[in-house]
């Protein structure tokens, strides 16, 4: 199976920072890499597919980069909105498996 | 708009059975393949199982093969997970999830549901 890290584990940040979360593969998974928000109680959420495609409805505050085994989502200006657990997930092979988490929360 | 509601969840004793249920609504049913992913509470997100969109191709993970079968009917827009041999380690929110494809190996998870609390406790 193919692991998935994150870091960091969790962040703080204030509202407007520009935040970077990463994301490792143990292998190459090409560009196959998505990324989910998940707020508490709630199902996660897609926002990124294909390492840098936004999901249609997802705001343009969030992008992302990568290929290979190394990826990023950044988000341009934290909102009160986007305080949330941030899951990156390969498609790439089977089993598809997930990224442990970064949680961001408010500085 | 998507619309994904899961349903069985509950109580059960190691060793028990339960059968989740997920009814879908606001797509085409039949052209998408669809899977079961959990989250133990506090902790990550799992796959678990996934089937095609006509039902002909499934897949599970190691750690429920055996003991869970997926299984779905297009005629009545609806998936299905069938657990048996619960163990604690199952104790788990299980989602519904839409795939973008209708085949097994896109996991490209476009919609989920809000997922259906499965506790297996004496």
């Amino acid at each position: 199976d193919i692991q998935m890290t994150q870091s960091p584990s969790s962040l703080s940040a204030s509202v407007g920072d520009r935040v970077t979360i990463t994301c490792r593969a143990s292998q190459a998974i090409s560009r196959n890499l998505n990324w989910y928000q998940q707020k508490p109680g709630r199902a996660p959420n897609l926002l990124m597919y294909a390492a840098s495609n936004l999901q249609s409805g997802v705001t343009s505050r969030f992008s992302g980069s990568g290929s290979g085994t190394d990826f990023t989502l950044t988000i341009s200006s934290l909102q009160p909105d986007d305080f949330a657990t941030y899951y990156c997930q390969q498609s790439y092979s089977s089993p598809p498996t997930f990224g442990p988490g970064t949680k961001v929360d408010l500085k | 708009d998507v619309q994904l509601v899961e349903s069985g969840g509950g109580l059960v004793q190691p060793g028990g059975s339960l059968r989740l249920s997920c009814s879908a609504s606001g797509f085409t049913f039949s052209t998408s393949a669809m899977h079961w992913v959990r989250q133990a509470p506090g902790k990550g997100l799992e796959h678990v199982s996934v089937i095609s969109s006509n039902g002909g191709n499934t897949y599970y993970a190691d750690f429920v093969k055996g003991r869970f079968t997926i299984s779905r009917d297009n005629s009545k827009n609806s998936l299905y997970l069938q657990m048996s041999s619960l163990r604690a380690e199952d104790t788990a929110v299980y989602y519904c999830v839409k795939d973008y494809c209708s085949s097994t190996n896109c996991y490209h998870f476009d919609s989920w549901g809000r997922g259906t609390l499965v506790t297996v406790s004496s």
